[in-house]
């Protein structure tokens, strides 16, 4: 059974970081890229970014450029998500979710699994 | 960046009923970066639609995509009551790999 599970919700401070885990289980964790997405309450969705397991090249929105870092550690099957000088507008839930890429890097099937999501309050 | 606007913002229809929602770029998108996905209350988006037009592992056939360039559409031939939900639409050929504002289908 193919699945992402997401650690648990969190609350911070303003200012402060918060580290999101991701564990993949019923594939080949190295076969697929991992995306991450956040969705405030009541709003749509809004792509953060993408790492690749092998090159461990990643891609930033311009929007999360300086305040986001994503790892892997491929021998847990694991990717994480941390975001950093943190704001209210920052609370939101996390996705994480994989998509599998062709040898030109082109996604093929977009985001076909998805994590369950992470809640994160940012909040004094 | 490709900015994708969707309409209706919402869509009021009856259970039986075909749903047909637009999803427009603004500039052209290559069909096989194009995808839909369907989002319920609580829980995380599931992948309907990928490369325009392929419905995803499980995804009944009365959901289907379809467009090119600029233009596409996800219908949904009669609406089952698990159906009512919001509706997003994802280019993921080129970053960022924005979303689309969301369709919410509601009971009408």
């Amino acid at each position: 059974h193919v699945q992402l599970v997401q650690s648990g919700a969190e609350v911070k401070k303003p200012g402060a970081s918060v580290k999101v885990s991701c564990k993949a289980s019923g594939y080949t964790f190295t076969s697929y890229d991992m995306n991450w997405v956040r969705q405030a309450t009541g709003q749509g969705l809004e792509w953060i970014g993408w790492m690749n397991p092998n090159s461990r090249n990643t891609g930033y929105a311009q929007k999360f450029q300086g305040r986001v870092t994503m790892t892997m550690d491929t021998s847990i099957s694991t990717a994480y998500m941390e975001l950093s000088s943190l704001r209210s507008e920052d609370t939101a839930v996390y996705y994480c979710a994989r998509a599998y890429s062709d040898r030109s890097g082109y996604y093929t099937d977009g985001f076909d699994i998805w994590g369950q999501g992470t809640m994160v309050t940012v909040s004094s | 960046e490709i900015v994708l606007t969707q309409s209706p913002g919402t869509l009021s229809l009856s259970p039986g009923e075909r749903a047909t929602l637009s999803c427009r770029a603004s500039q052209s998108v290559t069909s096989s970066y194009l995808g839909w996905y369907q989002q319920k209350p609580g829980q995380a988006p599931r992948l309907l639609i990928y490369g325009a037009s392929s419905r995803a592992t499980g995804i009944p056939d009365r959901f289907s995509g379809s467009g090119s360039g600029t233009d596409f559409t996800l219908t949904i031939s009669r609406l089952e009551p698990e159906d009512f939900a919001v509706y997003y639409c994802q280019q993921y050929g080129y970053t960022p790999l924005h979303f689309g504002g969301g369709t919410k289908v509601e009971i009408k």
